[in-house]
């Protein structure tokens, strides 16, 4: 049962690339996020996701881009990665339960630094 | 907005001592979720407990309790019997229960260190 599975784990960019994250999960969640992960800071959102076809803002959502082309995909996207983007990028999926206590089931994390 | 709080960024506690985690938040909704996840160097996020703010008893799974106390809006953690494998970031979350996205706004994290 792999649960979400994030894809780079580890990724080194210089300031201007781009790139894309992927994260997948087959749990048949209908709800996918974006977080980031600074020290210090916690985690904050950056996108979400309420169903296929559908994307939304966060709490820091400024130079990412997203897609949810398929249910079980979420894609971050950085076009002109920048340093101040350096961090911890996790994602994370739940059911629509409608009631909010069902818990958010985490990937293991993608660390990415820009130099 | 919903804010939460952890005002302890760092806490020891000795092998098979209990300790608490602190947590406050911010909210003028009536109806909501409450969680503690737990983040060992491996960097997993690993669900330790949740509480609906609706339900008066406080959660408890096995060494972990939790102490709800809605009118202050506190939401503390204790770890019973403390073990060497529970040292870890600690971060607790808010859920809304309304809004259709079900959210979370994190704390920003408390480490705990357990010493032998």
């Amino acid at each position: 049962n792999a649960g979400v599975t994030q894809t780079p784990k580890f990724r080194v960019l210089k300031t201007g690339q781009s790139m894309t994250l992927l994260c997948a999960q087959d749990m048949n969640h209908e709800y996918m996020y974006w977080y980031r992960q600074d020290p210090g800071m916690g985690l904050r959102l950056i996108h979400y996701s309420v169903g296929e076809g559908t994307t939304a803002k966060g709490e820091v959502p400024d130079g990412y881009n997203v897609s949810r082309l398929k249910k079980q995909n979420f894609l971050l996207g950085l076009e002109s990665a920048a340093p101040s983007q350096t961090s911890v990028y996790f994602c994370a999926s739940s059911p629509s339960s409608g009631l909010g206590n069902q818990p958010q089931h985490f990937g293991d994390g993608t660390r990415l630094s820009i130099l | 907005a919903q804010t939460v709080t952890q005002s302890q960024p760092e806490m020891s506690v000795q092998e098979a001592e209990t300790v608490t985690l602190s947590c406050t938040y911010d909210t003028s909704e009536s109806d909501y979720y409450l969680f503690w996840y737990k983040q060992p160097p491996s960097r997993q996020m690993i669900l330790v407990i949740r509480q609906e703010a609706y339900k008066q008893q406080n959660a408890t799974e096995n060494r972990f309790s939790v102490n709800f106390q809605k009118a202050a809006k506190s939401f503390s953690l204790k770890i019973s019997d403390s073990q060497l494998g529970d040292a870890a970031m600690y971060f607790c979350a808010y859920r809304s229960q309304w809004g259709g996205s079900e959210k979370l706004v994190f704390g920003k994290g408390m480490k705990l260190t357990v010493n032998p």
